[in-house]
């Protein structure tokens, strides 16, 4: 069984369109987050929910909204998408916030035309 | 804002020479955790480092948490081609923030 599951793995688009991500975890976690991998494998956290609520929201465009409907999943909407979008995204649980190992989904690798 | 700096950026060894990767953190961090992700893969947690000087071992690999709690290192004894990827430290500050930052990795290639 996939612990973190996202959907969909690869997603392949056009620049000005809006698109969705959508991750899933079967551990009981309470703490999700979303991590952005350029090209040059650097990991930078996005956003991180505990419980259903927001605790971290870094310095993204607006265009970029999670959601979290409950504590085992959590969506990422990207709106008007742009050439600068291109990346992997990560999703990723853990048992809370605070110094717990951080379990990682496959990745969906976002292709902007 | 708190940084992590890793070095070396990218390293080739042969397979059964040693490989030292070390992480620098601008700030004093609370933990320190370690990440590897081998090529086309995700990260895949490997151990946490919480007390200043501690000194973790997995086998072939050993861990080590700086005094200060600001710098952290990763060794690994005698690598083998399945050491292949690119490891994160990633440190969790002290300011009351839970967000972890990454460091900017170090990829080795381990040649047979």
């Amino acid at each position: 069984d996939t612990a973190v599951s996202q959907t969909p793995k690869y997603l392949v688009t056009q620049m000005g369109n809006d698109k969705s991500i959508k991750c899933e975890q079967n551990l009981g976690h309470d703490t999700m987050y979303w991590y952005k991998q350029d090209s040059k494998k650097f990991l930078k956290i996005m956003f991180s929910y505990n419980n259903k609520e927001l605790i971290i929201n870094e310095t993204v465009p607006n265009r970029f909204s999670p959601k979290s409907p409950d504590k085992a999943h959590l969506n990422l909407h990207i709106n008007s998408l742009e050439l600068g979008d291109s990346a992997v995204y990560f999703c990723a649980s853990s048992q809370d916030p605070s110094d717990q190992p951080q379990h990682f989904g496959d990745g969906t690798r976002l292709s902007i035309l | 804002g708190q940084q992590v700096m890793q070095i070396p950026q990218y390293q080739h060894v042969q397979e059964g020479e040693d490989f030292t990767t070390y992480c620098n953190s601008s700030t004093t961090l609370s933990n320190i955790q370690w990440y590897k992700q081998r090529p086309g893969g995700h990260p895949v947690f490997l151990i946490q480092l919480v007390k200043s000087g501690e000194v973790k071992k997995q086998k072939r690999l050993t861990f080590q948490f700086g005094e200060a709690k600001k710098n952290s290192s990763l060794h690994i004894t005698a690598t083998q081609t399945t050491d292949v990827g690119t490891y994160f430290c990633a440190g969790q500050g002290v300011s009351g923030t839970y967000k972890y930052i990454f460091g900017t990795g170090t990829r080795l290639k381990v040649l047979a």
